[in-house]
């Protein structure tokens, strides 16, 4: 099946500074790439929707000023937590629905990038 | 989206069929079953999915019933590597579809 990666896959970072995590798909392209956040002993979350040179579409609750995302091309994904505190402290997955498939074929996700903030 | 109810966890002897049920009796014609599953500390894996027959892949089977109510995921021989939370999905895709996970089952294999 499609690869898709994430980096870093751990993370730690104090209180107060920013954190860049990247998602690329490695052997197809994606107009759509989504990002997910979730918590211990909780279901996945989606936070946003983005696609290929256009603003991402932030779910309702999630800070667009905080959790920047940019998708730049279409292998690339990246998600901005600014100002990180201890409660952005999560797993964050990436996932991307290949461009050229079907509308209903499965979205790959990556492994995740934990992240602790302290 | 398909509302989606499954058992919170379940157990399974290795070696052994394991059956994860499913209800999903507000499914629309056009929904497809989707079966996802994520390994602790891992993204989620696609497993199988299907509209009215039954499918089978190399990961598992999908029995969908006649009135599609209710399916069942089979992972015919479980393995220890098989222990994850399986999520169950209903959808109709589309090119705006934005995938969104229930709570799921549990499902832990016992050596």
């Amino acid at each position: 099946g499609a690869v898709v990666s994430q980096h870093p896959s751990w993370v730690i970072c104090k209180s107060g500074t920013s954190v860049k995590i990247e998602c690329r798909s490695l052997d197809f392209q994606a107009t759509t790439m989504f990002w997910y956040r979730q918590f211990p002993k909780q279901s996945l979350m989606l936070m946003a929707t983005s696609n290929e040179g256009s603003k991402a579409t932030y779910e309702q609750g999630v800070e667009k000023d905080k959790f920047l995302i940019n998708h730049a091309s279409l292998t690339l994904s990246t998600l901005t937590v600014t100002s990180a505190h201890p409660e952005d402290s999560s797993f964050y997955i990436c996932s991307a629905r290949d461009a050229l498939g079907l509308a209903l074929v499965e979205q790959y996700f990556g492994p995740g990038t934990r992240l602790t903030v302290t | 989206d398909a509302k989606t109810t499954q058992p919170p966890s379940m157990d399974c002897a290795e070696g052994r069929a394991a059956n994860l049920p499913c209800n999903h009796s507000t499914i629309s014609g056009n929904e497809y079953v989707y079966w996802y599953r994520q390994i602790h500390s891992q993204g989620p894996q696609y497993i199988i999915h299907g509209l009215k027959n039954n499918e089978t892949n190399e990961m598992a089977s999908l029995i969908i019933t006649e009135d599609r109510k209710s399916s069942t995921l089979i992972l015919p021989h479980a393995t220890l590597r098989d222990t994850a939370v399986y999520y169950c999905i209903g959808h109709s895709g589309g090119s705006n579809y934005k995938l969104t996970f229930g709570k799921g089952t549990l499902l832990t294999v016992n050596p």
